[in-house]
């Protein structure tokens, strides 16, 4: 298995309070992802990051912002959080292969409650 | 756009009996794609990827998937469900704009009768 830890892996907050999520790896990947678990949608992009200190949006990023700082750790804020952000959020990394894109490897997830 | 679709959102199987998950992809050049399964409470497990070459690709667990450009298609088949197969099955393509993005079905949740 991929070295991807989430942390924390549950929690619960309130309304209007800021979350951060961390997500740390192992594998020394260049590209690192940050996605939303929804019933009925799959998997969605919330930002990714390309590099250290290199990030951009994904298809869900309204109310995220990002931050990568050193190759392993890439972090996910919620600066006030919302019922609608209530979710499973997971992130993955990945490398580029000798042949094309590789495989995005995923970590544990965290449990995302707003109350 | 780019978009996956997986039509079936629930499929009941017996345990022995043979399984087929349907996935549709909306992409112009020539898609990179995967399944990934996820057991419940866990994170997302690659099964298999296409990006080249045969159009039938072989992955773990007994799985494997066929790519069918006429169709737009690349449909997951397994040919005797085991009951710990249950689990929910995701279709992802590579999206354009690089950074091996991907984007997701909306998954298919497998329930298998003894």
């Amino acid at each position: 298995d991929a070295g991807i830890t989430q942390s924390p892996r549950h929690k619960v907050t309130e309304t209007g309070t800021p979350v951060t999520l961390r997500c740390h790896q192992t594998e020394n990947h260049r590209y690192m992802y940050w996605y939303r678990q929804d019933p009925g949608h799959g998997l969605r992009l919330i930002h990714y990051s390309y590099g250290v200190k290199d990030t951009d949006k994904g298809e869900v990023s309204d109310g995220y912002s990002v931050s990568r700082s050193k190759t392993e750790d890439f972090l996910l804020t919620l600066e006030s959080a919302t019922s609608s952000q209530t979710s499973v959020y997971f992130c993955a990394i990945s490398e580029w292969g000798t042949g094309g894109p590789d495989t995005q490897y995923f970590g544990p997830g965290t449990r995302l409650t707003v109350l | 756009a780019q978009s996956v679709t997986q039509p079936d959102i629930h499929i009941t199987v017996s345990e022995g009996a043979s399984l087929e998950l349907r996935c549709n992809y909306s992409y112009g050049a020539t898609p990179y794609l995967f399944w990934y399964v996820q057991s419940p409470g866990q994170g997302l497990q690659l099964l298999l990827k296409y990006f080249s070459g045969d159009t039938l690709v072989q992955g773990i667990k007994g799985f494997e998937a066929e790519f069918k450009r006429s169709q737009s298609s690349f449909n997951l088949r397994k040919p005797s469900v085991h009951w710990s197969d249950a689990a929910e099955y995701f279709c992802a393509v590579g999206a354009v704009g690089g950074y091996n993005k991907l984007i997701f079905g909306a998954g298919t949740r497998l329930a298998v009768h003894p």
